[in-house]
């Protein structure tokens, strides 16, 4: 058990457009999900935690407007960039919680024109 | 501020035995896991400390001081395979146990 799914895996789009990522926990309910970006060659940064049912929390330099967090039920978060630029290429990341643990999603590879 | 450091790239023959070390200095300590990350993949959970000592799992074994800060991850009878990122996080006891990761550490394993 504990599998996290991503939807996408991969998405291209225009400057200044939206695109959705989508976390899902399949075989177990999270309260609590993740949400990290990885740039290349670097290691995973916290962007927020989402709670279900409440307002996520940001981490500090993160736009809360650019990037908004729905954690609508138990088994799903998402995660929307909004008018997307180049620097907002990335690997995202998700990861749900459960037992105080950490399970990932298989990354989500936004690229950016 | 949480600040987690390990070293950016190593480089270890097959076979034998290499030690990845990260020192952390966080707020509210609550565990250590180590991940391993193959490129364009997301981490896979390897270990977890959250008590001084050593924890032995098959080839991979992680220890932990929390006087000091300090943990490592010891690879055994390395193979190709095993080339890849390694990441040190740390769990901070907050309401949601976020993980705060290191810089992680490059591992190329070569014949």
């Amino acid at each position: 058990g504990a599998v996290v799914s991503q939807h996408p895996s991969w998405v291209i789009c225009k400057s200044g457009t939206s695109v959705k990522i989508e976390c899902r926990s399949l075989d177990f309910q999270a309260t609590t999900m993740f949400w990290y970006r990885q740039f290349p060659k670097q290691s995973l940064m916290l962007m927020a935690t989402s709670n279900e049912g409440s307002k996520a929390t940001y981490e500090q330099g993160v736009e809360k407007d650019k990037f908004l967090i729905n954690h609508a039920s138990l088994t799903l978060s998402t995660l929307t960039v909004t008018s997307a630029h180049p620097e907002d290429s990335s690997f995202y990341i998700c990861s749900a919680s459960r037992d105080r643990e950490q399970f990932f999603g298989p990354g989500t590879r936004l690229t950016v024109l | 501020g949480q600040n987690i450091d390990q070293p950016t790239e190593m480089t270890a023959t097959e076979g034998a035995i290499v030690q990845i070390n990260c020192t952390y200095q966080t707020s509210g300590f609550n565990g250590l896991f180590w991940y391993q990350q193959h490129a364009g993949e997301a981490p896979t959970f390897l270990s977890y400390n959250v008590l001084d000592g050593l924890e032995e799992k098959g080839r991979f074994s992680s220890f932990l001081s929390r006087s000091k800060g300090y943990s490592y991850l010891l690879l055994k009878e390395l193979q190709m395979k095993d080339s890849a990122s390694y990441l040190c996080a740390v769990r901070v006891q907050t309401g949601a146990n976020n993980l705060f990761f290191g810089t992680g550490t490059r591992l190329t394993v070569i014949p």
